[in-house]
């Protein structure tokens, strides 16, 4: 069946330093690909996301590549800030239902 | 806009007792709406799929009989867990979702409900 599989934290990391979370998915057919971002208190929002082979998805400073040759959509960005905090969620999408990785929780320090 | 609440955040009940979760989009009216089940560390799981007016439809493995899906309204969708157990002590998240002319679909979560069995 269809999976996601991203790195496990905690990560943490200093303000202004680079992240990566790694995510990547085994899928029938051809999904759309998702970041979703929970913080403290509060429901998933997307983050950015990706429909098809070689799109990047991009949103406030993240973004992540849609891979079809590795089957990876890893998320990146340049400088995390403290309010990044949170816990990301990589997941796709084959018909309407999504299924989720299991989570990365990021604690960015000052 | 597109806000999603689930009420209540979190409650406590005794084992063999039913709790009812409600979610709410507060500012969209919501064709569909999902419920899932997350465990510590683990990724949300789908429990099922609430049209409106229509039965919900519930992923293998979930006891359909125990997890109550009314979606009475295109704001309103309620799960009750009933009999609860201590198994049934989750974090329960619910999201909606609103097919709009021209925009591809998209999911909107509520902050999820705590439900702890004694």
């Amino acid at each position: 069946g269809d999976s996601v599989t991203q790195m496990e934290g905690p990560v943490t990391l200093s303000e202004e330093a680079f992240l990566t979370i790694n995510c990547t998915y085994t899928a029938t057919g051809y999904p759309s690909l998702f970041w979703y971002v929970q913080y403290p208190g509060e429901g998933l929002q997307l983050l950015l996301k990706a429909t098809k082979a070689d799109d990047k998805g991009s949103n406030k400073g993240f973004e992540a590549t849609y891979r079809k040759e590795t089957t990876s959509f890893h998320l990146e960005k340049g400088s995390v800030q403290v309010s990044d905090s949170a816990v990301y969620f990589c997941a796709l999408s084959v018909s309407e239902k999504l299924v989720f990785g299991k989570g990365t929780k990021l604690t960015v320090n000052p | 806009g597109a806000v999603v609440s689930q009420h209540p955040s979190w409650v406590i009940c005794k084992s063999g007792t039913s709790v009812k979760i409600e979610c709410r989009s507060l500012d969209f009216q919501a064709t569909t709406m999902f419920w899932y089940r997350q465990f510590p560390k683990q990724s949300l799981m789908l429990m099922a799929t609430s049209n409106e007016g229509s039965k919900a439809t519930y992923e293998q493995g979930v006891e359909k009989d125990k997890f109550l899906i009314n979606h009475a309204s295109l704001t309103l969708s309620t799960l009750t867990v009933t009999s609860a157990h201590p198994e049934d002590s989750s974090f329960y998240i619910c999201s909606a979702r609103v097919y709009t002319s021209g925009i591809r679909n998209e999911q909107f979560f509520g902050p999820g409900t705590r439900l702890t069995v004694l």
